[in-house]
């Protein structure tokens, strides 16, 4: 079946615009992750939803970095104001419910001029 | 805090011989452990994982990874690398009292694997 899929592959974009990434979860997933991964910091936790719970948004990294899930299933992480460090690889991820196997999607790769 | 820390940031091995990648966690608690692999510019697929119902995990692609709390590692292993093992892996803990799940990576091990 299809996997997760997150859009654009790549976006490339001036430093201090604001940029949005989409994540499309498997179907029927409840949980839905946000990661990224950069050079610096390795594989790092950004975000979290679950069901209509409140999302867990310990990982965000600034007030720039915000994120939403439409109707528990569509998600976008919104990058306000980017910054140079804010280049990297966004990936997303689902899970069937809490505690199951996290499914990943390719990622976004973000360029920051 | 929980945390995992893989030991070598680059393995070379030749095809036809064993891998070995290793890790160490830290945890206060009987944690999750995974193992996941990173081909380039493709997304992060599971490879095996361990949730307390056997310390000897056996994963896709032939590999498996042994949990020793003892020693309070899960290396993963292979009796016989092959070129399409060529790749970054990463060992990675999930906090077992943690409510959102939420995944923490090592720094991964990248692979080569010589001809």
């Amino acid at each position: 079946g299809a996997g997760v899929s997150q859009s654009p592959s790549n976006k490339v974009t001036e430093k201090g615009k604001d940029v949005e990434l989409r994540c499309d979860p498997i179907s029927g997933h409840t949980a839905l992750y946000w990661y990224r991964q950069s050079l610096g910091q390795g594989l790092e936790f950004l975000i979290y939803f679950q069901g209509n719970s409140a999302p867990d948004k310990s990982g965000l990294p600034s007030d720039r970095f915000s994120a939403e899930r439409t109707g528990g299933s569509v998600s976008t992480l919104t990058i306000q104001r980017t910054q140079q460090e804010d280049s990297a690889v966004y990936l997303c991820a689902s899970s069937l419910y809490y505690r199951d196997t996290q499914y990943f999607g390719p990622g976004t790769r973000l360029t920051v001029l | 805090a929980q945390s995992v820390t893989q030991l070598d940031s680059h393995v070379s091995v030749s095809e036809g011989t064993p891998v070995l990648l290793r890790c160490n966690y830290s945890s206060s608690y009987s944690p999750s452990l995974f193992w996941y692999v990173q081909h380039p510019n493709k997304g992060l697929q599971l490879l095996l994982k361990y949730t307390s119902a056997a310390t000897l995990v056996k994963g896709i692609n032939g590999f498996e990874a042994e949990f020793k709390k003892s020693e309070t590692s899960f290396h993963l292993t292979k009796p016989s690398a092959h070129m399409s093992d060529a790749a970054e892996y990463f060992c990675v803990v999930s906090p077992p009292m943690d409510s959102s799940y939420k995944l923490i990576f090592g720094s991964g091990t990248r692979l080569l694997v010589r001809p």
